[in-house]
C-alpha cells in the first residue's frame, strides 16, 4: 500500500544504547520530517530533509542523527539513548514545505 | 520569534454542544494554516487548511475554521460535536522557514 510507514511501532531500550527508528514513504515526496510529541509541548521538529542527501536541524536536534541516502527512507538514530528521549516519534512527508504534511503512525519509544 | 499558541489545554463538552478551539500565531507576514486531529493512539490527520482566499474554510467531519488576519487567529469550530470527536487537536502554522505546531487541545465529548 502507498503511504508512509514507521517501524517499529513500539520500542523499549536501555539508556546508552543506540536505536534507529525507520521511516519509509512511497509517494516520492521531496520533504521528510521527524517530530517528537511530548505532553505539553505538542510536536517539535527534530530534523528534516528537503531531498536525498540534504538534511537540516529542527528545533530539538541534540542527541539525534539522520540520514537520507534514498528519497523514500529517512531513518532517525539516537546515538546514545537517554530517558529524556522517551517520547512518541512521528515521521512526516510532503511534496513541498508550504503544503500540509502526511504523518506516519508513530513510534512509541521508552528509554529505561 | 515565530510561535503558535493554543489557549485551551483540555475542553470537555457534552454531545451536541458547539465547539470553538483557539489558535493564534505570532508573525506579521504570510502564513499557511492547518488544523490536525489525533484520535487516541493514532497519527495526526489533516482536518483542514488555509492558504489564501475565503478566510472561512471547511474541512472534513463538519469542522470549519476562520482565518482572521488582524487577530493572527485561526480558530476551529464545529456546530455540534459528537462523542467520536474526542481527540487531540493541533493547530499548525507554516512560516517562511519553519512549520510549528501548537501544544494541542484535548477535547473530551461526553455522551
Amino acid at each position: 500500500d502507498a503511504g508512509i510507514t514507521q517501524s517499529p511501532r513500539y520500542k523499549i531500550t536501555e539508556t546508552g544504547r543506540q536505536v534507529t527508528l525507520m521511516c519509509h514513504q512511497t509517494w516520492s515526496h521531496s520533504y521528510m520530517f521527524w517530530y517528537r510529541q511530548d505532553l505539553g509541548h505538542g510536536l517539535r521538529l527534530i530534523y528534516y530533509s528537503a531531498a536525498a542527501d540534504i538534511t537540516d536541524k529542527g528545533e530539538v536536534p541534540d542527541g539525534y542523527v539522520v540520514s537520507r541516502s534514498k528519497t523514500e527512507n529517512f531513518p532517525l538514530t539516537l546515538e546514545s539513548a537517554t530517558r529524556s528521549q522517551t517520547s512518541v516519534y512521528f515521521c512526516a512527508s510532503s511534496e513541498d514545505r508550504g503544503l500540509g504534511y502526511t504523518f506516519g503512525s508513530g513510534t512509541r519509544l521508552t528509554v529505561v | 520569534a515565530q510561535s503558535v499558541s493554543q489557549h485551551n489545554h483540555h475542553v470537555i463538552l457534552s454531545e451536541a454542544a458547539s465547539l470553538e478551539l483557539g489558535c493564534n500565531y505570532s508573525y506579521g507576514g504570510t502564513v499557511n494554516l492547518f488544523w490536525y486531529v489525533q484520535y487516541p493512539g493514532q497519527h495526526l490527520q489533516l482536518l483542514l487548511k488555509y492558504f489564501s482566499g475565503d478566510p472561512l474554510v471547511k474541512g472534513i467531519k463538519g469542522f470549519e475554521a476562520e482565518f482572521i488576519k488582524s487577530k493572527f487567529s485561526f480558530n476551529l469550530r464545529k456546530p455540534s460535536v459528537q462523542w467520536s470527536d474526542t481527540a487531540e487537536y493541533f493547530c499548525a502554522v507554516i512560516f517562511p522557514n519553519d512549520m510549528r505546531f501548537g501544544a494541542g487541545t484535548r477535547l473530551t465529548v461526553k455522551p
